[in-house]
């Protein structure tokens, strides 16, 4: 069982619609992180979060929107997404920001998302 | 640009046997080498980790040898067992990372386990 837990697990939504990806995490982690996932590809990071606030965008465009509204909670709000927006989208979270070898990342199970 | 780099996709292994999974780097200032393991449909799971200031490092039957002079590293499984057969991701940390928690991976191997 994922001690990171994210929802949906599916999506799949227009390319004019609004959504929100959920992540939560109750281990008392202090950084939480957004990866992408294409098929067969290693997970990209997308976003780091550190004691709630934003540290890491790696240019990501504008479309996909993080929030970090406390401690446990990270999500993604997604609008007027293209169809290579599709993937498997991961959230992580770290004890402190340091997500190397003594301070693993540990992942949820992902959001598949399909975009039409 | 990889500068984490597994190349080989695939390994397959009979039951019992030893799995090597090899990886590749061109940062000599990486911190830390991580494995992580991942089924389909589920996230990647940490198995193992290693500081770059250390040349092993064992848990159970997963055991990490990094050659730093080779930019090299690798992830033993003895004995492998079916449930072993996933994707294995290396993963580096990058120097000035340690509070940021930026993590460079590599492409991935699929690790199949026969009975």
């Amino acid at each position: 069982d994922t001690e990171v837990t994210q929802t949906p697990k599916h999506l799949v939504m227009g390319m004019t619609n609004k959504k929100s990806l959920k992540c939560e995490q109750h281990m008392g982690h202090r950084a939480m992180y957004w990866y992408k996932q294409k098929a067969k590809k290693p997970p990209e990071l997308m976003f780091v979060y550190s004691y709630e606030k934003l540290s890491i965008n790696e240019s990501v465009p504008s479309r996909f929107s993080p929030e970090c509204p406390n401690s446990s909670l990270l999500n993604l709000h997604l609008h007027a997404l293209q169809p290579e927006d599709s993937a498997l989208y991961l959230c992580a979270s770290s004890q402190e920001g340091g997500g190397g070898g003594d301070q693993p990342q540990h992942f949820g199970d992902g959001t598949r998302l399909s975009i039409l | 640009d990889q500068q984490v780099k597994q190349n080989s996709p695939s390994l397959s292994v009979q039951e019992g046997r030893i799995s090597i999974l090899n990886c590749d780097y061109t940062n000599s200032m990486f911190d830390y080498f991580l494995w992580y393991k991942k089924y389909p449909a589920e996230g990647p799971t940490f198995l193992i980790s290693i500081s770059s200031i250390k040349d092993k490092n064992e848990d159970g039957r997963f055991t990490v040898f990094l050659n730093k002079s080779a930019k090299h590293l690798s992830l033993h499984i003895v004995p492998s067992q079916p449930g072993d057969s996933a994707v294995y991701f290396c993963a580096a940390s990058p120097p000035g990372s340690g509070n940021t928690g930026k993590l460079i991976f590599g492409q991935g191997t699929t690790l199949q386990v026969k009975p």
